[in-house]
């Protein structure tokens, strides 16, 4: 099946760093991925919808500056987390879809836990 | 009102038992539905899809009203594997809105 690979598996970093997240489709050709941030005990919240070759769309609260988005190839996506503060400690996790049809499944790369001290 | 709703239990049951979970969903427009599984701190993994006329994996059964804007999916004979959050998702077009999950622990 398809395969979503997500680097790294964790990060713990200082205040004020920026942290960088891949997500890459090794067997497929993404035009689309999704990335999530979920809270312990909190379900996946969408932060943006990554379109290859085109700007992110960011989900209503999230801001751009913050968190940057690019998707130069249709199997990489990478989100930046600058100047990182505790609050931003969380769960990141990608997505992408074989297509974009409705009924197309999503595949998830394994996260991304994020520390921030 | 979040878009996607599921009672967040947790439910504890014991091995063998039969444990149903229910989620709406406010999007009329949305066009496809999921089952994903999600064990502690691990990416959610799909375990089925909903279909209007229902559907059954093995121990599984995925239900789907349209009309009420209703899923639902029933586990039965309960595994201790069986232990993880479920959570519901509805799709339009590239727009997948999770559910919070419902958390679900089997006991011996």
């Amino acid at each position: 099946g398809a395969v979503v690979s997500q680097h790294p598996s964790w990060v713990i970093c200082k205040s004020g760093t920026s942290v960088k997240i891949e997500c890459r489709s090794l067997d497929f050709q993404a035009t689309t991925m999704f990335w999530y941030r979920q809270f312990p005990k909190q379900s996946l919240m969408l932060m943006a919808t990554s379109n290859e070759g085109s700007k992110a769309t960011y989900e209503q609260g999230v801001e751009k500056d913050k968190f940057l988005i690019n998707h130069a190839s249709l199997t990489l996506s990478t989100l930046t987390v600058t100047s990182a503060h505790p609050e931003d400690s969380s769960f990141y996790i990608c997505s992408a879809s074989l297509g974009p049809r409705f009924n197309e499944k999503l595949f998830f790369g394994s996260g991304t836990q994020l520390s921030v001290l | 009102r979040k878009e996607v709703e599921q009672d967040p239990g947790p439910f504890n049951v014991p091995e063998g038992a039969t444990v149903a979970f229910n989620c709406t969903y406010s999007n009329s427009a949305s066009q496809s539905f999921f089952w994903y599984r999600q064990d502690c701190r691990k990416e959610p993994k799909l375990l089925m899809s909903v279909y209007s006329s229902g559907n059954e994996d093995g121990r599984f059964t995925a239900q789907l009203n349209r009309a009420s804007q209703y899923i639902s999916l029933l586990i039965r004979d309960s595994k201790l594997s069986d232990s993880a959050t479920y959570l519901c998702v509805a799709r339009h077009n590239n727009d997948m809105r999770f559910g919070a999950g419902t958390r679900l622990t089997v006991k011996p």
